[in-house]
């Protein structure tokens, strides 16, 4: 079993529409969650990040964190054409040094 | 954000050459380094962690004498690709976690190794 597990896809929906994107993993000393955005030939970039369980809005972004479950999730309101990528959830046990363990991504195709 | 560059973005060699991929944190100093390799539509895979001022830890089945890393300075951490062959060719990108802060990683723009 995967410490992270995380859905590939690839999933298209059409513009506007709600996205949810979700892992689960085994490691219950992950602390620290996050998620992050590729486009095709780029490095990740940093799109949310949460500690410990909770919820986290930043925009059309939301993320969750249920670690009772071990499950979290990150939702897209009103996706565009150009929220298409790959998205990787990442969690960590701790900070500085520590290995960040990665999900296979889930790509993502809005259909304008 | 913190800035953390990549340089070459793009590389072609010959197989049985050694190259140089140089990874820089612009904006913050950076005491560990990640390297990883990404296949396409695959994620990523931790190499090594580059640490400044001592020997990389490697990832198990990772080839230390192949994948030769060196993090000299603060800001600046080089994969070095030995006699490089066509199964090397992948897209490696290095990150860097702001020290002290908070776990997330600050990634480079990644390089793309072919070997012909």
């Amino acid at each position: 079993q995967k410490e992270v597990e995380q859905d590939p896809g690839p999933l298209s929906v059409p513009e506007g529409a709600i996205v949810s994107l979700n892992c689960t993993y085994s490691n219950s000393a992950f602390q620290y969650f996050m998620w992050y955005r590729q486009y095709s030939r780029k490095g990740p970039e940093l799109l949310m990040y949460t500690y410990s369980s909770g919820n986290k809005e930043d925009g059309r972004f939301t993320a969750q964190v249920d670690k009772s479950s071990k499950y979290i999730s990150l939702f897209i309101r009103d996706s565009q054409p150009s929220d298409s990528a790959t998205y990787l959830c990442a969690m960590s046990e701790g900070t500085g040094g520590f290995k960040t363990i990665f999900g296979a991504g889930t790509r993502l195709f809005v259909k304008a | 954000g913190a800035v953390v560059s990549q340089h070459p973005s793009w590389v072609i060699c010959k197989s049985g050459t050694s190259v140089k991929i140089e990874c820089r944190s612009l904006d913050f100093q950076a005491t560990t380094m990640f390297w990883y390799r990404q296949f396409p539509k695959q994620s990523l895979m931790l190499m090594a962690t580059s640490n400044e001022g001592s020997k990389a830890t490697y990832e198990q089945g990772v080839e230390k004498d192949k994948f030769l890393i060196n993090h000299a300075s603060l800001t600046l951490s080089t994969l070095t690709v030995t006699s490089a062959h066509p199964e090397d060719s992948s897209f490696y990108i290095c990150s860097a976690p702001l020290a002290g802060g908070p776990s997330e990683q600050f990634f480079g723009p990644g390089t793309r190794l072919t070997v012909l």
